[in-house]
């Protein structure tokens, strides 16, 4: 393993807090993403972004924030405005050519109490 | 909108039968679709995709425009071949974000 990272494995919180999820990718890759996985719903996309200082939302944005200051970080803030923060939450990185395939890191499970 | 359905949620199955786990897709251009997979403990990893036409620890998966399905199969199911199976597409070239299906856990049973 390695090439993709995020950390901590494991982050509690108490409601209320605001918590940093972070991911880190020594592949060269110019494009990260941010998915949340809850049982029975697959993966869906929080935020994702193909390059430095840019991002985009994705289809479960709201009460999340994200920054792209370096090609190889991509941090993942979760908010007080997140209404069930509580899952696990997977970074992945693809580079820039075809077939584009997605690296995931091995996750972080968040749970706020 | 781009979606990907895996109709069942959980496939039992004994060892050495056949697998055949669903993926359906709605999209209207030509997608790029994927299987990966996340053994326990373990970080998901892609399977196999369209494009290649490989077979990856003996599964493989036929891209069917008529029927826009990508069924994962493989012929004789071992124990090690239980996990979480997502299919998931994408419907543009260059690094644009997947879009999965719920996924189906496959049980495979001694």
């Amino acid at each position: 393993d390695g090439g993709i990272t995020q950390s901590p494995k494991y982050l509690f919180r108490k409601e209320g807090q605001n918590v940093t999820l972070s991911c880190e990718q020594n592949l060269n890759h110019d494009a990260m993403y941010w998915y949340r996985q809850d049982p029975g719903q697959g993966l869906r996309l929080i935020y994702y972004s193909q390059i430095v200082n840019d991002f985009q939302k994705g289809d479960i944005a709201e009460g999340y924030s994200v920054s792209r200051e370096k090609k190889e970080s991509f941090p993942l803030t979760v908010t007080s405005a997140q209404k069930n923060p509580t899952a696990f939450y997977l970074c992945a990185s693809s580079n820039d050519r075809a077939p584009y395939e997605q690296y995931f890191g091995p996750g972080t499970r968040l749970t706020v109490t | 909108a781009q979606r990907v359905t895996q109709p069942e949620k959980l496939l039992s199955v004994f060892k050495g039968a056949p697998v055949e786990l669903k993926c359906n897709y709605s999209y209207s251009g030509s997608p790029e679709l994927f299987w990966y997979v996340q053994y326990s403990r373990q970080r998901l990893q892609l399977l196999l995709r369209h494009i290649s036409r490989e077979s990856i620890k003996g599964f493989t998966a036929d891209l069917n425009k008529g029927e826009t399905s990508f069924h994962l199969k493989k012929p004789f199911a071992q124990e090690e071949d239980s996990a979480m199976y997502y299919c998931a597409l994408s419907g543009y070239s260059g690094n644009t974000p997947l879009v999965f299906g719920k996924g189906t856990r496959l049980s495979v049973i001694a």
